[in-house]
């Protein structure tokens, strides 16, 4: 099974807004509403923002957003901060009852 | 605090073997679904295997055949032996509790294992 499809970077500037893509199957994404976002800071552990497609964890800033339609899967981040900066991976669940993570996304902020 | 550390990781040549532990905190292993995924060097993730609160244990295509996750439940700790390893296997491996394949959290901080002659 192939990883999901993220864009490898995408960028802005502080204040702004930015949406990460994240396009898998009608065995993935589009099958579940299963969809979670994780960002990911150089040499650090991934750490949880988005669950279920849209939830966000106690603790995670209300300017992270997720959304999903059809196959393809969106973060969305408001308010662009430099601390945003940092790599993002979209995970599904899968038909095979196990997860598939997507390539990963680079953000920088300009 | 729910926390997750992981240990066991280093150099190893191909072909040999490694048991990797990650020491639970704040919730109890057996009631949870557990994994471990995988990141090799400047790559993406890898979802490597998941031990589900019954027992229950699945694998990767890559590895399956040659890792096996456990648990002690006397120690709260989740396993990963490690055998047959090859140059592919490099990587850190973080344990992550596994909320019935939908999300992960919380994760370990990761454990480095290197497959090298």
């Amino acid at each position: 099974q192939s990883a999901l499809t993220q864009p490898a970077s995408v960028s802005g500037s502080p204040g702004q807004s930015i949406t990460i893509s994240c396009t898998g199957t009608s065995s993935d994404v589009g099958g579940y509403n299963y969809v979670s976002w994780y960002q990911q800071h150089p040499g650090k552990a991934p750490k949880l923002m988005i669950y279920d497609v849209s939830n966000r964890p106690s603790g995670v800033s209300n300017r992270f957003s997720g959304s999903k339609s059809g196959n393809t899967a969106s973060l969305t981040i408001s308010g662009l901060q430099a601390e945003d900066e940092a790599d993002y991976y979209c995970s599904s669940y899968t038909s095979s009852s196990t997860p598939i993570f997507g390539g990963g996304t680079k953000l920088t902020v300009l | 605090e729910v926390q997750l550390v992981e240990s066991g990781g280093g150099l190893i040549q191909p072909g040999g073997s490694l048991r990797l532990s990650c020491a639970a905190s704040g919730f109890t292993v057996s009631s949870n679904y557990m994994s471990w995924v995988r990141q090799a060097p400047g790559k993406g993730l890898e979802w490597v295997s998941v031990i589900y609160s019954g027992g229950s244990t699945y694998y990767a295509d890559s590895v399956k055949g040659r890792f096996t996750i456990s648990r002690d439940n006397s120690k709260n700790t989740l396993y990963l032996q490690m055998n047959s390893l090859r140059a592919e296997d490099t990587a850190v491996y973080y344990c992550a509790r596994d909320m019935g394949g939908n999300w992960f959290d919380p994760w370990g901080q990761g454990t480095l294992v290197t497959v090298s002659s």
